[in-house]
């Protein structure tokens, strides 16, 4: 079956420096990605989105890159803080209203 | 706060049983979206309802059921629970087709 998945499962980053979080899609159907942060405890949060007639997208300290032609999205996290600490999902969305979501990528901030 | 409302947070209970896990979406909402997500696999979608009908189902056993009242809050039943239920069941809700899903905080569900 086709699925999200991201390259890395963890990723530790100095604090104040950019993270770069990866992801792979393979359904080329999917019209809509969004990028989840999930705390300890707590249910999954959005953190931004981007449909598929776009190739980038930016919010509050946070970027958005999407590469159809390899299936390929990041996101950009500018000036990781501590609080930033925490797994990362990508899902996409598939024209039947699925929502998948990769593996997630567990993000330490090194102090 | 996401708005998604989920009871209760922890349940625990033993193999063979039967438990009902509730959901209120954020006012507004019509879609209603259940997840399993077990340490090891993710979120798993389970099944999605749409203003009280169903829309798309994704991985769900037979065992468990779900659906969505005319007030819009959502149940997801599981029965016969096995210990490989053991996982957290997220609910999630959005409004128009396009949006992002907002998530409750999640039913931690315990079989022993």
């Amino acid at each position: 079956g086709e699925s999200v998945g991201l390259h890395l499962p963890t990723l530790s980053v100095q604090e104040g420096d950019n993270s770069i979080i990866n992801c792979a899609y393979s359904n080329s159907a999917s019209d809509y990605f969004i990028w989840y942060k999930q705390e300890s405890g707590k249910g999954p949060q959005f953190i931004i989105d981007i449909r598929s007639n776009m190739d980038k997208r930016q919010g509050q300290r946070v970027t958005v890159l999407l590469n159809k032609t390899v299936k390929h999205l990041s996101l950009q996290i500018a000036a990781t803080q501590p609080g930033d600490s925490a797994v990362y999902f990508c899902a996409e969305k598939d024209p039947d209203y699925k929502l998948s979501f990769g593996a997630g990528t567990t993000v330490t901030v090194r102090a | 706060d996401s708005g998604v409302t989920q009871t209760p947070k922890h349940l625990i209970t033993a193999t063979g049983q039967r438990v009902t896990l509730r959901c209120s979406p954020r006012s507004g909402d019509l879609s209603v979206y259940w997840y399993q997500q077990s340490l090891d696999q993710g979120l798993q979608f389970l099944i999605q309802y749409y203003n009280g009908e169903e829309r798309a189902k994704g991985n769900i056993l037979e065992r468990f059921s779900a659906q969505q009242f005319p007030d819009l809050h959502s149940e997801l039943n599981l029965s016969s629970l096995e210990l490989g239920d053991s996982a957290l069941y997220f609910c999630a809700s959005s409004g128009e087709a396009g949006s992002p899903l907002h998530f409750g905080n999640g039913t931690r569900l315990t079989v022993t």
